[in-house]
């Protein structure tokens, strides 16, 4: 069955870093790939979309990238700030299904 | 300009009861989708509309109905609920089905069922 995994449940670094997040996947081959974060009580809010031939996509302090040999894509966000501080979902595109499939999501903590 | 609107934010229902969560978007999009959120397991899709009048099942659609009458509401029903369904549920919608597009989510209601 198809499964999403991103790398930890929880992340903290210290502001200023660079926080790098995963994405895992499995049994399937997403055409398309998004990000999103989300805020304690609120729905998510899109971030990013990267597709499979464009390896790597940049947004102010964002950066995406996609491996669809590895099956991986990971999340970077330069220059960190504690505004940063909440979770973040991958949602690669099930081809079958035609829908988006969400991971579980990392809480990312930016240290001040 | 509101985007997606749900309600209500919090409901507490007994088991057998039933309940319907409301979900509206003003951005005249085709699809919508209802989601719900459990710790550790991400958002998983209940069912979608790709336009009124037409619904499909997402992954986990038992125990729910919906229904689209008009393009702006999307409706999800609990026929009778169970400790099972407490769990944080999603409206999404965006301008049409595909790969290309992004989704814009309401704020959740938070059901418990007792």
């Amino acid at each position: 069955s198809q499964k999403i995994e991103q790398n930890s449940e929880a992340l903290n670094i210290q502001e200023g870093k660079t926080a790098t997040l995963t994405c895992n996947y499995t049994n399937y081959s997403p055409a398309y790939l998004q990000w999103y974060r989300q805020d304690p009580g609120r729905g998510p809010v899109f971030l990013l979309l990267i597709r499979e031939n464009e390896k790597e996509k940049r947004k102010e302090r964002l950066k995406v990238t996609f491996d669809t040999t590895l099956k991986q894509s990971l999340f970077h966000i330069t220059a960190s700030q504690p505004a940063d501080s909440a979770t973040y979902l991958c949602a690669p595109w099930d081809n079958y299904g035609q829908n988006f499939v969400f991971g579980p999501g990392t809480r990312l903590s930016v240290l001040p | 300009n509101a985007g997606v609107t749900q309600t209500p934010k919090f409901q507490v229902l007994k088991t057998g009861q039933s309940m319907t969560l409301q979900c509206a978007q003003d951005m005249n999009h085709e699809y919508m989708s209802w989601y719900r959120q459990d710790p550790g397991m991400g958002l998983r899709l209940i069912h979608y509309s790709v336009g009124a009048g037409i619904t499909d099942q997402g992954e986990v659609p038992n125990g729910y109905n919906v229904s689209r009458s008009t393009t702006e509401d999307f409706p999800l029903r609990l026929l009778s609920a169970a400790p099972s369904q407490t769990s944080v549920y999603f409206c999404a919608s965006s301008y049409s089905t595909g790969s290309n597009e992004k989704l814009f989510f309401g704020s959740g209601t938070q059901l418990s069922v007792l």
